[in-house]
């Protein structure tokens, strides 16, 4: 089976730099996705690290290592709209990854 | 806007009761992905269907059933409704078997009294 751990909270103020870790056990590994979802909304796709090292995109960056079975989102110069939650999510092997298992999620927290 | 839509936004119903929900995929995308947000269970898969057929099962219940028509539209049918049944049900759609970006409707809330 899959299993994601992932902080369940943490704050942070606006500005600042914020990292939100993800480690990861599955039986057969093709990749890490991140997605965010305000509250009361869907889950929105951020990234997808299939090869080791950092993609960047605009505020969000996403690091993985396989080695580690670990990944992370960094986020930069954090706005109030990023006050969400965090969803790091790896595709169901037992699925032939059709599925995606999703981690318990961070909230994020912006403070002024 | 994801492009995904899905009806109704909310449902209000009784224990043993029965209710489908509805969804469109985003225009060209085959896969159809049903999953369950509850506040104990986090984000959960259910089922997916491809192009008309079904093709990966998850915590799916026997209570619960899905299809997908040939204009790709899919619906989730909750059957002999319990109180533990009440959560958020994304549908998310993708252009192909396995994807891994899955485009999420706003979902529907589920309140089962």
């Amino acid at each position: 089976g899959q299993s994601l751990e992932q902080p369940s909270e943490v704050t942070a103020v606006e500005g600042a730099i914020v990292q939100i870790n993800c480690t990861y056990q599955t039986s057969g590994f093709y990749g890490l996705s991140w997605y965010q979802q305000h509250d009361g909304g869907a889950p929105t796709f951020l990234s997808y690290n299939a090869l080791d090292g950092l993609e960047e995109t605009g505020r969000f960056s996403s690091f993985l290592s396989r080695s580690d079975s670990y990944g992370y989102l960094l986020l930069q110069e954090l706005q109030m709209k990023d006050s969400a939650s965090y969803f790091c999510a790896v595709p169901t092997p037992d699925t032939g990854r059709r599925a995606l298992t999703f981690g318990s999620g961070t909230r994020l927290q912006v403070q002024p | 806007d994801s492009g995904v839509t899905q009806t109704p936004k909310h449902l209000i119903t009784a224990t043993g009761q029965r209710v489908t929900l509805r969804c469109s995929p985003r225009s060209g995308d085959l896969s159809v992905y049903w999953y369950q947000q509850s506040l104990d269970q986090g984000l959960q898969f259910l089922i997916q269907y491809y192009n008309g057929e079904e093709r990966a099962k998850g915590n799916i219940l026997e209570r619960f059933s899905a299809q997908q028509f040939p204009d790709l539209h899919s619906e989730l049918n909750l059957s002999s409704l319990e109180l533990g049944d009440s959560a958020l049900y994304f549908c998310a759609s993708s252009g192909g078997q396995g994807r891994e970006t899955q485009y999420f409707g706003p979902g529907t809330r589920l309140l089962v009294l």
